[in-house]
């Protein structure tokens, strides 16, 4: 069964420095996503993004983030000047289409760490 | 704006036992409901979904959820627990008019003990 991945699964960087997490999207899938999950909250929402361009996106989202989908395979969220409080689990996820009753399948995730 | 609570943050049980985690969302017009669990070390999978028909909605494993409209619920059962059912479970919410975000519970921990 086809799967969403993602790369590294842990990643620990300095504050301030730029963080770039990868996601491998299914292959026939259209849309995709970003969440984070900060220790002990809730899973929020950042991002969605579709035919190159973002489609929706959260207050949490702000100037510091930017995705890109630099080739036919990978979704990647970049953090210019990491924060501690970035530290959180980032999930990608993607979809086939933006209809009301599709399923997201989610990566296995990413655990930044801001030292 | 959206919000979904979930009730139970953990919940142990022994196995053969019936399982009922609730979940409740705050939003007045039409939705579509997600639960999803997370096996230790792996991703985030979908259990079930109701967007619209029945609302007794049934999932993988035995699973099944109920949408009741008039409490703004969705609760997850399944009448009989197994040990490899211990994993964390995710109520999640789209509003017909939030694009295709989801909206998340703050999730449940299940400890089902062999």
């Amino acid at each position: 069964e086809p799967e969403v991945t993602q790369t590294p699964s842990h990643q620990v960087t300095q504050m301030g420095q730029e963080v770039i997490l990868r996601c491998v999207p299914i292959s026939n899938h259209l849309y995709f996503y970003w969440y984070r999950q900060i220790l002990g909250q809730k899973v929020e929402f950042l991002v969605s993004f579709y035919n190159n361009e973002i489609s929706e996106k959260s207050e949490i989202f702000d100037d510091q983030f930017s995705v890109e989908r630099p080739d036919g395979s990978n979704f990647t969220l970049k953090i210019r000047s990491t924060k501690l409080e970035d530290s959180a689990m980032y999930f990608c996820a993607s979809t086939t289409t933006s209809g009301d009753t599709d399923t997201q399948y989610f990566g296995p995730g990413t655990r930044l760490t801001v030292l | 704006a959206q919000s979904v609570s979930q009730h139970n943050h953990h919940v142990i049980l022994s196995e053969a036992a019936s399982l009922e985690l609730g979940c409740n969302y705050s939003y007045g017009g039409t939705v579509n409901l997600f639960w999803y669990v997370q096996y230790p070390g792996q991703h985030l999978q979908l259990l079930l979904k109701y967007f619209s028909g029945d609302p007794l909605v049934k999932g993988i494993k035995g699973f099944e959820a109920e949408f009741i409209k008039s409490k703004f619920s969705f609760n997850l059962r399944k009448p009989s627990v197994q040990w490899s059912d211990t994993a964390e479970y995710f109520c999640a919410v789209n509003a017909n008019n939030a694009g295709n975000m989801l909206t998340f519970g703050g999730g449940t921990r299940l400890m089902v003990k062999p």
